[in-house]
């Protein structure tokens, strides 16, 4: 059972490049994440997908992009990438039953520096 | 939006004393706390939660209370253990209002032999 699997767990960009970060679970769940990890600040929200079709906006979306592929996949791109966005992304998963939004899984996180 | 503050952002403790952090969030609509424990170069993971209706809950040697009145919230380790060094973080949410859960900072605690 993979669980949440993201792609890559390191890349290095330089001012200006692209990348596109891929998500994938195993578990059925209808509500994806992608955050940013910053010593000191936490888990940030980039943005989610509280079901197939749709996504919305987070925290800190500015500079990024994202796709919800189908159920299984969550994808997030960085269309040109900034000194900024250096960071651990991770993907996270969720079943939201009704009002409840259930225990986020997390991915195991991909390091991106950005020269 | 909602706005977690999380203290300390370090804490140091002796194996077998207690460690409590706390968190205060701001808005008071919301009404699902988890907290989250992250080991060195590994991914989050839940390890206990309360929601709005009840005031405190225990798993083992870990608790978490809940002052709605005051809108701040509590993880207690009891009996700590090496294992228990990470980071812990808090996160609140309003499930009325959708899916985003906000973190606090984090914590790292470290549980000296």
């Amino acid at each position: 059972n993979a669980g949440v699997t993201q792609t890559p767990k390191f890349q290095v960009l330089k001012t200006g490049q692209s990348m596109t970060l891929q998500c994938a679970q195993d578990m059925n769940h209808n509500s994806m994440y992608w955050y940013r990890q910053d010593p000191g600040m936490g888990l940030r929200l980039i943005y989610y997908s509280a079901s197939e079709g749709t996504t919305d906006k987070g925290e800190v979306p500015n500079g990024y992009n994202v796709s919800r592929l189908n159920k299984r996949e969550f994808s997030l791109r960085l269309e040109s990438a900034a000194p900024s966005q250096t960071s651990v992304y991770f993907c996270a998963s969720s079943q939201r039953e009704g009002m409840n939004t259930g225990e986020l899984f997390f991915g195991e996180g991909s390091r991106l520096t950005v020269l | 939006g909602e706005n977690v503050e999380q203290h300390p952002s370090t804490l140091s403790v002796q194996e077998g004393d207690s460690a409590v952090i706390k968190c205060t969030y701001s808005d008071s609509a919301s009404n699902y706390f988890p907290w989250y424990k992250q080991e060195l170069g590994k991914r989050p993971q839940l390890i206990i939660d309360i929601r709005s209706n009840v005031g405190e809950k225990k798993d083992q040697r870990i608790a978490v209370t809940l002052n709605k009145t005051a809108k701040h919230f509590s993880l207690h380790i009891t009996e700590t253990q090496p294992e228990d060094s990470a980071v812990y973080f808090c996160a609140a949410l309003n499930n009325n209002a959708g899916n985003m859960l906000t973190f606090g900072g984090g914590t790292r605690l470290m549980v000296k032999p």
